[in-house]
């Protein structure tokens, strides 16, 4: 595998469920973000992790809660989710040292 | 705080055709810029990068220079292809901040027809 993966591809969830979106990234890099991306609205970030610790969390439900073990590997956990929360969740990595970002492609995710 | 404006989509121009999308920003600190490409049902590829005023980033045919003087990052490509119909971000980082975290326009969206 190469640059990120992201797994499922696709996610239908009961909103009494709880579910886990997976990011692994294969670029050796130390930052980690997640991203939201609904229909006709900006791209929203959610969190950002750098060296496992979380550095940003922008005002996100806990409904959403993010596991960051390893430079390698983002999670986010899903419990409890609304119709609203149904988007594009997207993972992206970057190095230390530069900003540009690298995009996983996606969980479609609905909730029903 | 930082933000992106881009021109409000769709922006639909026949194969060959010139193609410019505007993008201007405003940030505290020199940013450095980006576009990215997002083709439908994936996620956003890195298209090109300008880190300083006057850079030109370029890249399959995609050209923007960073123009500090009038804040600015506009994306051009001489000739577009049925392929190049996708989703287009303009997005900075200011480095100043020690933000890591982009800034992203909302996005133009581009249709290219035969």
């Amino acid at each position: 595998e190469t640059g990120v993966t992201q797994t499922p591809r696709h996610l239908v969830m009961g909103m009494t469920n709880k579910k886990s979106l997976k990011c692994e990234q294969h670029l050796g890099h130390n930052a980690m973000y997640w991203y939201k991306q609904s229909a006709k609205k900006p791209l929203e970030l959610m969190f950002v992790y750098n060296f496992k610790e979380q550095t940003e969390n922008n005002s996100v439900p806990s409904r959403f809660s993010p596991e960051c073990p390893n430079s390698s590997h983002l999670f986010l956990h899903l419990h409890t989710l609304q119709p609203e929360d149904s988007a594009l969740y997207l993972c992206a990595s970057s190095q230390e040292s530069v900003y540009e970002q690298y995009f996983g492609p996606g969980t479609r995710l609905t909730v029903t | 705080g930082n933000s992106v404006t881009q021109m409000e989509g769709p922006v639909t121009l026949s194969e060959e055709a010139f193609l410019t999308i505007n993008c201007t920003y405003t940030a505290t600190g020199y940013p450095s810029l980006f576009w990215y490409v997002q083709y439908p049902g994936e996620g956003l590829q890195l298209l090109l990068k300008a880190t300083k005023a006057d850079d030109k980033g370029s890249n399959k045919g995609f050209e923007a220079t960073y123009r500090k003087e009038t804040t600015s990052f506009h994306l051009e490509k001489g000739s577009v292809q049925v392929s190049d119909s996708a989703v287009y971000f303009c997005a900075l980082s200011d480095k100043d901040t020690g933000r890591r975290a982009l800034t992203f326009g909302s996005g133009t969206r581009l249709q290219v027809q035969p």
